[in-house]
């Protein structure tokens, strides 16, 4: 079945530090993948999307690629900053508009 | 433009009462999602609506759980009786309907965390 793996928190960095985010996915047919974020006391956001294969979906400074030969959806940000600090969900859509949420990763960025 | 509103942001009950939340989605759109977060795992879906009709609802736990969008426009999910493993946080979230169905964004409310004691 299709699934979302996505490393364990709470991630602690220092603010301009480099994050990466590690996700992989099981998933049958062609998905889409997801990175949302949810900033305390709201709802999910969409951070940003790759629909196929090598595609780089980017926002606010963070980048992921979509790598179907390591299924993997890996999130990135070069410089970090204390506004950053939120829950982040890495998510697939299957075939059959679907999604699928990994457990999210607490990033918490101290001054 | 409203986002997606949820009611109530907390919940605590007692096992065997009965809760229902509601889900506001942002007009016009006609698909209507809820999702369950469990102790900090992972975000598991629970059943999709389009409009008024239920599109998908294999992710509902059991016949405990009720989910109904009269008129298609807000929803409710109405547990009852509840149950200790029942507590969690529960999110609702929109989207347009696109041709394709893909790829079509959705807009997650804040949540209402339910505690059963």
């Amino acid at each position: 079945g299709n699934s979302v793996t996505q490393m364990e928190g709470p991630v602690t960095l220092s603010e301009e530090a480099f994050l990466t985010i590690n996700c992989t996915y099981t998933a049958t047919g062609y998905p889409s993948l997801f990175w949302y974020v949810q900033y305390p006391g709201e709802g999910l956001q969409l951070l940003l999307k790759a629909t196929k294969a090598d595609d780089k979906g980017s926002n606010k400074g963070f980048e992921a690629t979509y790598r179907k030969e390591t299924t993997s959806f890996h999130l990135e940000k070069g410089s970090v900053q204390v506004s950053d600090s939120a829950v982040y969900f890495c998510a697939l859509e299957d075939n059959f508009n679907k999604f699928y949420f990994g457990s999210g990763t607490k990033l918490n960025v101290k001054p | 433009e409203a986002g997606v509103t949820q009611f109530p942001s907390h919940s605590v009950i007692e096992k065997g009462q009965t809760v229902t939340l509601r889900c506001d989605p942002i007009s016009g759109h006609d698909n209507l999602y809820w999702y369950r977060r469990v102790m900090g795992k992972e975000i598991k879906f629970l059943l999709h609506f389009v409009k008024e009709s239920k599109q998908d609802e294999s992710g509902m736990p059991n016949n405990r759980f009720l989910a109904e969008r009269t008129g298609g426009t807000y929803s409710t999910l109405k547990v009852q009786p509840a149950e200790l493993e029942d507590s969690g946080v529960y999110f609702c979230a929109s989207s347009q309907l696109t041709p394709t169905g893909r790829d079509n964004e959705q807009f997650f409310g804040p949540g209402t965390r339910l505690t059963v004691l």
